[in-house]
């Protein structure tokens, strides 16, 4: 079935640094969105992409949908303590209506 | 508030027990999504409708599961005779055709002892 490909697993930063992390699949896909989920809550919805090559942004965070169609990345800049948390990609495939969802990239933060 | 609760927040239950869980969207028409996330993973669907119509169900989704939504409202997800690996958060979405995004309730998280 399809799969996404979420990198980093994790990544230990320092506040005020720039993060970005990305997404692909061997498949292409109409739709990317990136979430953040903070323990024991569902995810949150922080950006949605239509178009292959838009850039979005949404305050710190910006997010791009792959030209390929089989790629995003998500960067948030000069990153502050509450940005920790777990950030998952997830595409919607060209046939059907489900989401698809990476595992996830675990965001700490030092201050 | 993202326009979607979910009744229970935390169930424990004993195995071999059935647990029923409760979603509540903020609009009748829309697509409500069933999903199960485990530890260290994403969200993985389960099911979804169309108002009351149930149009996808997951291989994930075993005899064990059903999922309604009589009025094109609310939904329940049942499961019977829980087993030790259903132990999971089970999440609740909505979306709003044309558009794709999902937008998630807060989950029940289940545990089965």
């Amino acid at each position: 079935g399809q799969q996404l490909n979420q990198s980093p697993q994790s990544m230990f930063i320092q506040e005020g640094e720039d993060v970005s992390m990305n997404c692909t699949s061997s498949s292409i896909f109409n739709t990317w969105l990136w979430y953040k989920q903070d323990p024991g809550e569902g995810p949150v919805l922080l950006i949605a992409l239509y178009k292959a090559g838009e850039l979005t942004s949404n305050g710190r965070l910006t997010a791009q949908f792959g030209i390929t169609r089989k790629d995003s990345f998500l960067n948030i800049s000069a990153s502050i303590p509450s940005d920790v948390g777990i950030y998952f990609c997830a595409g919607r495939p060209e046939y059907g209506n489900k989401l698809v969802f990476g595992a996830g990239t675990i965001l700490r933060v030092k201050s | 508030d993202t326009g979607v609760s979910q009744d229970p927040r935390h169930k424990i239950t004993k195995r071999g027990q059935n647990v029923t869980f409760r979603c509540d969207p903020i609009s009748e028409h829309n697509r409500l999504y069933w999903y199960r996330q485990t530890l260290g993973q994403g969200p993985e669907f389960l099911t979804y409708f169309q108002n009351e119509a149930q149009l996808e169900k997951s291989r994930l989704l075993s005899d064990r599961f059903s999922a309604e939504r009589p009025k094109g409202s609310f939904s329940t997800l049942e499961i019977q005779r829980t087993e030790q690996g259903d132990s999971a958060m089970y999440l609740c979405a909505r979306s709003q055709p044309p558009n794709t995004e999902a937008f998630f309730g807060q989950g029940t998280r289940l545990t089965v002892v």
